[in-house]
């Protein structure tokens, strides 16, 4: 356990309206990052963070916005949803240090009507 | 370009069988990760293995990074150990990890 929570873990939504998935870690690591997942198209970064206001997108980054105003939370925006956003949400962590490994968080299912 | 690649896409197993799971990559890596994600959808890690060869029970997984491969071992497979499997590589220290497209794996009782 990685100490990540992500929130809200369920959320239906109308089209145009705008949302935010909370990440939130416990263990102050300077990496984290979003990925959405869909059928077929395995784990695909969003945007990604290596410390308190630098963040960088990834490779499906359009249509999202991310904050990072402290190092415990990573703050994923749709400013109006779409049915293409529908999908599961990833937050993940990297540790610093010897290792660096990777850990998710449990996921946000995100359904736009 | 980086590239991942993993074999085979899906595969599947009667129970108590053993299978392999292989990851290919492009380049030197700094980490090699393996992780199951269960079919309720949670990401697990499996292995940190940027060289060598590790075991934890029944999995094990060797990485030969001179040769650019890393693989994962299932013996005697349970249907609990269904899901897909991902390896993702660190190519260098700020760069996010590069994921594979994963195995899908279906284990029949």
């Amino acid at each position: 356990d990685a100490g990540i929570t992500q929130s809200p873990r369920h959320k239906v939504t109308e089209t145009g309206t705008p949302v935010t998935l909370r990440c939130h870690q416990t263990e102050n690591h300077r990496y984290m990052y979003w990925y959405r997942q869909d059928p077929g198209h395995g784990l695909r970064l969003i945007h990604y963070s290596y410390g308190v206001k630098d963040t960088d997108k990834g490779e499906v980054s359009d249509g999202y916005s991310v904050s990072r105003s402290k190092t415990e939370d990573f703050l994923l925006t749709l400013e109006s949803a779409t049915s293409s956003q529908t999908s599961v949400y990833f937050c993940a962590i990297r540790r610093t240090g010897d290792t660096g490994e990777l850990f998710f968080g449990e996921g946000s299912r995100l359904t736009v009507l | 370009g980086i590239q991942v690649e993993q074999s085979p896409p899906d595969l599947i197993l009667q129970e108590g069988a053993n299978s392999t799971l292989r990851c290919n990559f492009s380049d030197s890596v700094n980490n090699l990760q393996w992780f199951h994600q269960n079919p309720w959808g949670q990401l697990i890690n499996l292995f940190y293995i940027p060289s060598g060869t590790k075991q934890n029970g029944r999995l094990s997984a060797t990485t030969v990074a001179t040769e650019r491969y890393s693989l994962l071992y299932i013996s005697s497979s349970q249907t609990t150990d269904s899901g897909v499997y991902f390896c993702a590589v660190l190519f260098s220290g700020n760069t996010p990890l590069v994921f594979g497209k994963g195995t899908r794996l279906s284990v029949i009782a």
